[in-house]
């Protein structure tokens, strides 16, 4: 079946340092791919979404690239902040339904 | 708007009581999915509806877990005989639809379930 596999945390970094947090899937056919994010306290949120192959998805300074033929889709930010603390789910919807399939999520610690 | 609301926040119950968990969709969205969540996991997929109908509930683990939507809106998730190993954060997710395209779901905070 389907399955999503990312990088084990926890993750500290300090304040502007550069973020990457890994993410392969296994799918069959064409999946959606999803970054959610859960801050402190908070409901899961959408971060960042791509639906075909070579799409970029960004927002607030995050970015994935949607990569067929290495079945990844890193979650990239070029100089995090302490706000940006909390942990991010990938995840990957396909079939009729389109149920999400999350991985086991990356705990993302940014010291001042 | 509103987003989505679940009820109750915290469940504590003893292990083989009934329980009943409620989420109430965004306005309009007519897809709407159940997630489990235990500790240091994401989400497992629980069930999903299209309006009133279970469109798929592939992901219920056993004939004690059951979730209606008689109205096409609110949802009830259905707990019989609860396990300690029911243990978790029930998660309702909604769309505007499904099939096709990456709709996306809110989410909304969860009901923490306790088995004691």
């Amino acid at each position: 079946g389907d399955s999503v596999t990312q990088m084990e945390g926890p993750v500290t970094l300090s304040e502007e340092a550069f973020l990457t947090i890994n993410c392969t899937y296994t799918a069959t056919g064409y999946p959606s791919l999803f970054w959610y994010v859960q801050y402190p306290g908070e409901g899961l949120q959408l971060l960042l979404k791509a639906t075909k192959a070579d799409d970029k998805g960004s927002n607030k300074g995050f970015e994935a690239t949607y990569r067929k033929e290495t079945t990844s889709f890193h979650l990239e930010k070029g100089s995090v902040q302490v706000s940006d603390s909390a942990v991010y789910f990938c995840a990957l919807s396909a079939g009729s339904a389109r149920q999400l399939t999350f991985g086991s999520g990356t705990q993302l610690t940014v010291l001042p | 708007g509103a987003g989505v609301s679940q009820t109750p926040s915290n469940k504590v119950t003893e292990k083989g009581k009934y329980v009943e968990l409620r989420c109430d969709p965004i306005s309009g969205h007519t897809a709407l999915y159940w997630y489990r969540q235990s500790l240091g996991q994401g989400p497992e997929f629980l069930i999903y509806f299209q309006g009133t109908g279970a469109a798929d509930d592939s992901g219920l683990p056993n004939d004690r877990f059951f979730a209606v939507r008689p109205e096409g809106s609110v949802s009830t998730l259905k707990i019989q005989r609860t396990e300690r190993g029911d243990s978790a954060v029930y998660l309702c997710a909604s769309s505007l639809f499904s099939g096709g395209g990456a709709n996306e779901q809110f989410f909304g905070p969860g009901t923490r379930l306790t088995v004691l």
